[in-house]
């Protein structure tokens, strides 16, 4: 699975957009960028994926660039408990997919 | 509460001392995965089923640790002489797996081990 870089944290004002960046420059056609989060003390709670085009759900949207070489996932309205630690990963999602891999992550912390 | 749950959340034990944990993956998901989360990291890969059967071990799986799925329901995960390096949270993923979907993992809430 190829390899991503988050910023280490990150801060955002409540009720404004917050925007986290992620660089896959390594990823292959049958990749898919995933998003993860993971609030202190509970599991990872799964946020989005996607191949090529840009996705929308109830939590987030995720930008992937043309050359997918690089996607920002965006929550729109960002709230206390959206405080959390967010995971980029890239994965093959075919039949021999497997495991997570998770790196460090990016620490976002939302203000008051 | 339909979601993965994981028993007990929290365990203190002695070094030396065995400890088994428990996950139960959402109905019907026909694999679990195992992960371990030191303080700092990102989980990282233990061990996973498909259905009843262990289709892959970690390195990080030393023959102290063992783990299972008997019935393709829930799953232990046992370690034996735990050291204080064995303190972590354990984590379990659970998902519907098919060779054609993009399956996504579905996490517990973790045990978190404390090895004095």
């Amino acid at each position: 699975d190829a390899k991503t870089t988050q910023p280490t944290s990150m801060d955002c004002a409540e009720g404004r957009a917050a925007n986290l960046p992620c660089n896959h420059s390594t990823i292959s056609g049958n990749e898919y960028v995933y998003w993860y989060r993971q609030i202190h003390s509970q599991g990872p709670q799964y946020i989005i994926h996607g191949l090529k085009n840009n996705e929308t759900n109830e939590m987030a949207s995720l930008i992937i660039t043309e050359d997918r070489k690089s996607s920002t996932l965006i929550l729109p309205h960002a709230t206390l408990r959206d405080t959390a630690v967010y995971y980029c990963i890239v994965r093959v999602a075919s039949g021999s997919a497997r495991q997570l891999t998770f790196g460090s992550g990016t620490q976002l912390t939302v203000l008051p | 509460d339909t979601g993965v749950s994981q028993d007990p959340r929290h365990k203190i034990t002695k070094r030396g001392q065995n400890v088994t944990f428990r996950c139960d993956p959402i109905s019907e998901h026909n694999r679990l995965y195992w992960y371990r989360q030191t303080l700092g990291q990102g989980p990282e890969f233990l061990t996973y089923f498909q259905n009843e059967a262990q289709l892959e071990k970690s390195r990080l799986l030393s023959d102290r640790f063992s783990a299972e799925r008997p019935k393709g329901s829930f799953s232990t995960l046992e370690i034996q002489r735990t050291e204080q390096g064995d303190s972590a949270m354990y984590l379990c993923a659970s998902t519907f797996r098919t060779s054609e979907s993009t399956d996504t993992q579905y996490f517990g809430p973790g045990t978190r081990l404390t090895v004095l």
